[in-house]
């Protein structure tokens, strides 16, 4: 089935130790989003991808930064995490920007 | 600035029906969508609106009017398994999606 993958479901890391979290997706989207939720709130996007080209939302730490080096991969990465970072990680695709989002079942950080 | 707003819960007994509102103002209008998200998992993509009006998809339905900034999703012959929280997300005139930050729905028996 086609479908959005993150990798992986729980991560935990120190505080201050990088993170990497990973997404790929088998439906061919041009478009690749990066959410952080935290609980009981609304996603907030933390940055977007059509095809190669990289948007940024103004709000996003610089400690965030991310990848995609070809269609079906996003990579997030979180240089100096926080205990501010510890949340869900969503990623989700679509076809283009009027079209439903399809998530990943999402990346739960926890930072110790 | 932009906003959406829904209620922060609501509560409901199965086989009932319940209506969850969504008001919003926000820079442009390209569409409204409603997202199904159960505790600890990923939101998942119920309907989509762009034009005034109803739009039924099984027990689901959702309605809306551009002019009043408002939506509402209706749930048919509620099940436990509708137990969630419903997501409302406008698209703005730069195709970015506003979220609301969700109506936690409790299911009783």
């Amino acid at each position: 089935d086609a479908m959005v993958i993150q990798n992986p479901r729980y991560q935990v890391t120190q505080f201050g130790k990088p993170v990497t979290l990973s997404c790929s997706q088998t439906l061919n989207h041009n478009v690749m989003y990066w959410y952080q939720q935290k609980s009981s709130q609304a996603p907030k996007l933390l940055f977007h991808y059509y095809d190669k080209d990289f948007n940024n939302e103004a709000d996003t730490p610089d400690n965030f930064q991310s990848r995609r080096p070809n269609t079906s991969f996003c990579f997030l990465d979180i240089r100096s995490p926080g205990l501010g970072d510890a949340a869900m990680y969503l990623c989700a695709t679509n076809e283009g920007e009027i079209q439903p989002q399809h998530f990943g079942d999402g990346t739960r950080l926890s930072i110790l | 600035g932009q906003n959406i707003d829904q209620p922060t819960e609501m509560t409901a007994t199965e086989g009932a029906i319940v209506q969850i509102n969504c008001t919003y103002q926000t820079s442009g209008f390209n569409g409204l969508f409603w997202y199904q998200q159960h505790a600890g998992e990923a939101p998942t993509f119920l309907s989509y609106n762009v034009l005034d009006g109803l739009e039924e998809k099984g027990r689901f339905s959702s309605f809306l009017s551009r002019s009043k900034g408002y939506s509402y999703l209706l749930l048919k012959e509620l099940q436990m398994k509708d137990s969630a929280s419903y997501l409302c997300a406008v698209m703005d005139s730069n195709y970015q999606l506003i979220w609301g930050a969700g109506t936690k729905l409790i299911i009783k028996p």
